[in-house]
């Protein structure tokens, strides 16, 4: 079956710009997180949902940060007024129903984002 | 507050030679241990986890990882490398309802 997907896979934007990011999660998988990746680092957490409910925003940077998953499907990551220190690659990842810690993550390819 | 330290940020490896990647990770509570691999162009997908039970835990493509409390550690070998290893691996720690933390990664490249 189709894995993670995420869309753009790359996005240039201006400095100040509004950005959104979208992840499309294996089908019936509830749990859904993303991640920042900077160059040369692992991913750190961002937020987590299940189903619609985001029930951890600890990592998200800022307040120009806001996810939603407004169906318990589809979720989109907004940057508000984008700086160059949001250049990084943003990671979605989603896990099975039941899915405590201990449930493998399957991630996306990705969104690269580089603010100019 | 947990943290991974993957101490080798690139490991250069002759094709059928065998490989250690290190990952020492701190917690004061009981935790989860996952090796992620990241192979060219792909996105994450993960080689192996440690929940509980047996400390030996070994992927379908010859890794294996033990778990060793004492040494706060979860290293990954493999005992011959093929080309196709070539990736960058990545440690990671859970506990409890805590997000997964990871290490900074290490490119493993394989050299014929």
């Amino acid at each position: 079956g189709a894995g993670v997907s995420q869309s753009p896979r790359y996005k240039v934007a201006k400095r100040g710009q509004d950005v959104a990011l979208r992840c499309d999660p294996i089908s019936g998988h509830v749990s859904l997180f993303w991640y920042q990746q900077a160059l040369g680092q692992g991913p750190e957490f961002l937020t987590y949902f299940q189903n619609e409910a985001q029930l951890d925003k600890s990592g998200l940077p800022s307040d120009r940060f806001f996810a939603e998953r407004p169906e318990g499907s589809v979720s989109t990551l907004k940057i508000q007024r984008t700086q160059q220190e949001d250049s990084a690659v943003y990671l979605c990842a989603s896990s099975r129903p039941g899915g405590g810690p201990q449930e493998t993550q399957y991630f996306g390819p990705g969104t690269r984002l580089l603010v100019l | 507050a947990q943290s991974v330290t993957q101490l080798d940020s690139q490991v250069p490896v002759f094709e059928e030679a065998p490989v250690e990647l290190r990952c020492n990770y701190s917690s004061s509570v009981s935790v989860y241990l996952f090796w992620y691999v990241q192979y060219p162009n792909q996105g994450l997908q993960l080689l192996l986890k440690y929940l509980s039970g047996s400390t030996l835990v070994k992927s379908i493509n010859g890794f294996e990882a033990e778990f060793n409390k004492s040494q706060t550690s979860f290293h990954l070998r493999k005992p011959s490398v093929h080309i196709s290893d070539t990736a960058e691996y990545f440690c990671a720690v859970s506990s409890g309802n805590t997000p997964l933390v990871f290490g900074k990664g290490t490119r493993l490249s394989v050299i014929a």
